[in-house]
């Protein structure tokens, strides 16, 4: 069975400050992707990674695949209350179909 | 992007009975996905929505639990069939329109079990 980890579990920040997610696994994936569901939504994607080292990014936010496509990090400068939601990391294997794992999740809440 | 619709959004149901819920795109889609998300966790994937043919079940998912059919490329449903508190959850549809496409997700079905 393939996991994706994700930590920190919970962070509570304030506004201004950055923050680093993050996303491991022992497995490859051929891509992975980003989400962010906030209450009583599905989750919205963000971001899909293909290549080993590839780094993307969306505004403030940063995403990087591992080189060798095993893990990946959410880097979020200067963080603000729009950015609370459970982000999850999602890995797409190779031969899957589309099938996705997903992440543990990351609870980040924003404050003033 | 697809726009995807589930009804409901939301019911409270008592043990032993069971719900439908509906998942609906407004456009054709190759693929369409059914996934748990138990309070406070992560996404878990039930089974992939075949067209025309049996769904594919995912390990601890089986059919007579979670019937679900795919009469179209447009329209899915799943069943949550005799309720048991423990199968209070979000159920999502997902979809992608390309194989090994981005996956698009719907707001979710709110499921209470008394």
């Amino acid at each position: 069975t393939q996991l994706l980890e994700q930590s920190p579990q919970f962070l509570s920040i304030q506004e201004g400050e950055n923050l680093t997610v993050y996303c491991n696994s022992s497995s490859v994936f051929s891509s992975l992707q980003w989400y962010r569901q906030e209450p009583g939504e599905g989750p919205v994607l963000l971001v899909t990674v293909v290549t080993g080292g590839e780094v993307k990014k969306l505004k403030r936010l940063t995403f990087q695949f591992g080189d060798a496509r095993k893990d990946s990090s959410l880097h979020i400068t200067a963080a603000q209350p729009g950015d609370t939601g459970l982000y999850l990391c999602a890995g797409e294997s190779s031969g899957t179909a589309s099938k996705l794992t997903f992440g543990t999740g990351t609870r980040l809440q924003v404050t003033l | 992007s697809a726009v995807i619709s589930q009804k409901p959004s939301r019911d409270i149901c008592q043990r032993g009975t069971s719900l439908t819920i509906q998942c609906q795109v407004d456009s054709q889609v190759t693929m369409m996905f059914w996934y748990r998300q138990q309070p406070g966790q992560s996404l878990t994937l039930i089974a992939t929505a075949n067209q025309g043919s049996e769904a594919t079940y995912e390990s601890g998912f089986v059919i007579d639990k979670f019937p679900i059919s795919r009469p179209n490329l447009t329209f899915s449903t799943l069943t949550v069939s005799n309720m048991s508190p423990e199968d209070s959850s979000i159920y999502l549809c997902s979809v992608s329109q390309v194989v090994r496409e981005t996956q698009y997700f719907g707001p979710g079905t709110r499921l209470l079990v008394l």
